[in-house]
């Protein structure tokens, strides 16, 4: 089974700062998936990767395949950035980090 | 595009009552995924399903829980009897096929009185 943890639980910064989000898992995967999760929301898919890096307006998502981890980085972050951030891997399966619920103060 | 479709939204019921969650995947996804998502806590797959058959239900209580896909398109996930450890969130997810990126439905919150 694969174990997925991500770094920090929690987090409260400051609007305008810059976010990094961690992930890491035990066993070798095809894909990671970086997802958000919007207060009573359902969740949206923000980047599928297997290696390297993508970006998508403020939000980039890297993956480090040997060393087994990947970060999501918010620049420039906004109050309606607030959400809880979820990583999963796909391994037999999906499995999923338990979250990041990230607060931006204005 | 529509997205995938869950209904209903809320529901409060009491315990030992049965409940049933109905999903529509997104157009043309051959595999559809529901999800239990406790408070605090990132989804948990209950059942997978490839077109209409079930290819990975080992973590669906099957004495209470039970889904179905019939035609391989609408999936219906039912409760029964409910108990109070059964309020979380049920969320259905459709992907083109497995592996594929998954697209997730707002989700259905469930609270047993």
């Amino acid at each position: 089974k694969n174990e997925v943890e991500q770094s920090p639980q929690n987090l409260t910064a400051q609007e305008g700062e810059f976010i990094t989000i961690n992930c890491s898992y035990s066993v070798g995967i095809s894909a990671l998936h970086w997802l958000q999760q919007h207060p009573g929301g359902g969740i949206v898919s923000l980047f599928m990767l297997s290696s390297g890096k993508k970006k998508h307006g403020r939000l980039i998502a890297t993956i480090n395949i040997q060393e087994k981890h990947s970060s999501l980085h918010i620049t420039a972050s906004h109050p309606r950035d607030s959400a809880v951030y979820i990583c999963a891997v796909t391994f037999d399966g999906l499995t999923f980090g338990k979250g990041t619920h990230l607060i931006i103060q204005p | 595009e529509a997205g995938v479709v869950q209904s209903p939204r809320y529901k409060i019921i009491e315990k030992k009552q049965p409940v049933a969650f109905w999903c529509n995947p997104i157009s043309g996804h051959n595999t559809l995924y529901w999800y239990l998502q406790n408070l605090g806590q990132g989804p948990e797959l209950l059942i997978r399903y490839e077109n209409e058959e079930a290819v990975d239900d080992s973590q669906l209580p099957k004495d209470r829980f039970s889904a179905e896909r019939l035609k391989g398109v609408d999936s219906t996930l039912k409760i029964q009897p409910a108990e109070l450890g059964d309020s979380a969130v049920y969320l259905c997810a459709s992907s083109p096929y497995s592996g594929y990126e998954q697209f997730f439905g707002p989700g259905t919150r469930l609270t047993v009185l």
